[in-house]
């Protein structure tokens, strides 16, 4: 069965020390992982597509990572306003309907 | 920049009642897709929806629920007999091709008594 798991389930960091998080994935053959922030009450906000193992997508503060079996996203000098829930996301092939499998999410604190 | 949008943003209904969510997907995109979460629990795929039928769905999407692109820019989520066990936000997402990213709208949050 195609699973995803995230780690830390929350993390809390002062004001510009670094980090990462963890998503590790099972799936019969990857088609695509994706990295969502969600604030609360609110839809998944996309972050970035990652497609083969190597590949490194950033923005701002946040760098994602992809190897054949997870994924991390690394948080640099984080900032208060990147406290948030990041949610971590599959495509599993052989997938006709574009199903996305999520991980449960690390939540983020960042203090000042 | 474009985005999805979903209307009601909070929907409290009875048990037994039939509710519709609307959704409004990107204007260009093709793949429309329903999902939910219920609080504290992973997004939960539901179904995926391609040139005016359904490409997957999932176990919890049975006959009580059903979808439908009424017009070119609507989408819809229709619950016939909600359940206290409905009660969630619901997520609609569109894409430009089933492979591509997929762009969340804000959510309903659905409350059955």
């Amino acid at each position: 069965e195609d699973q995803v798991t995230q780690s830390p389930e929350a993390l809390r960091l002062q004001e510009g020390e670094s980090s990462s998080l963890n998503c590790s994935y099972t799936v019969s053959g990857l088609r695509g992982l994706f990295w969502y922030r969600q604030d609360p009450g609110k839809g998944p906000e996309f972050l970035f597509t990652l497609y083969s193992a190597g590949e490194e997508k950033e923005k701002e503060r946040l760098k994602a990572t992809l190897t054949k079996k997870e994924s991390f996203l690394h948080i640099t000098a984080p900032k208060p306003e990147d406290s948030a829930t990041y949610l971590c996301a599959v495509q599993a092939y052989p997938n006709q309907g574009g199903k996305l499998i999520f991980g449960q999410g690390t939540e983020l604190s960042v203090k000042p | 920049e474009p985005e999805v949008t979903q209307t009601p943003s909070h929907q409290v209904t009875q048990m037994g009642q039939e509710v519709i969510l609307r959704c409004v997907p990107i204007s260009n995109h093709l793949y429309f897709y329903w999902y939910r979460q219920i609080l504290g629990q992973k997004v939960e795929f539901l179904v995926s929806f391609y040139n005016n039928e359904i490409s997957e769905k999932s176990e919890i999407f049975d006959d009580q629920f059903s979808v439908e692109r009424p017009d070119g820019s609507n989408f819809t989520l229709k619950i016939r007999s909600t359940k206290l066990e409905d009660s969630a936000m619901y997520f609609c997402a569109s894409s430009t091709v089933g492979a591509d990213t997929q762009y969340f709208g804000p959510g309903t949050r659905l409350t059955v008594l």
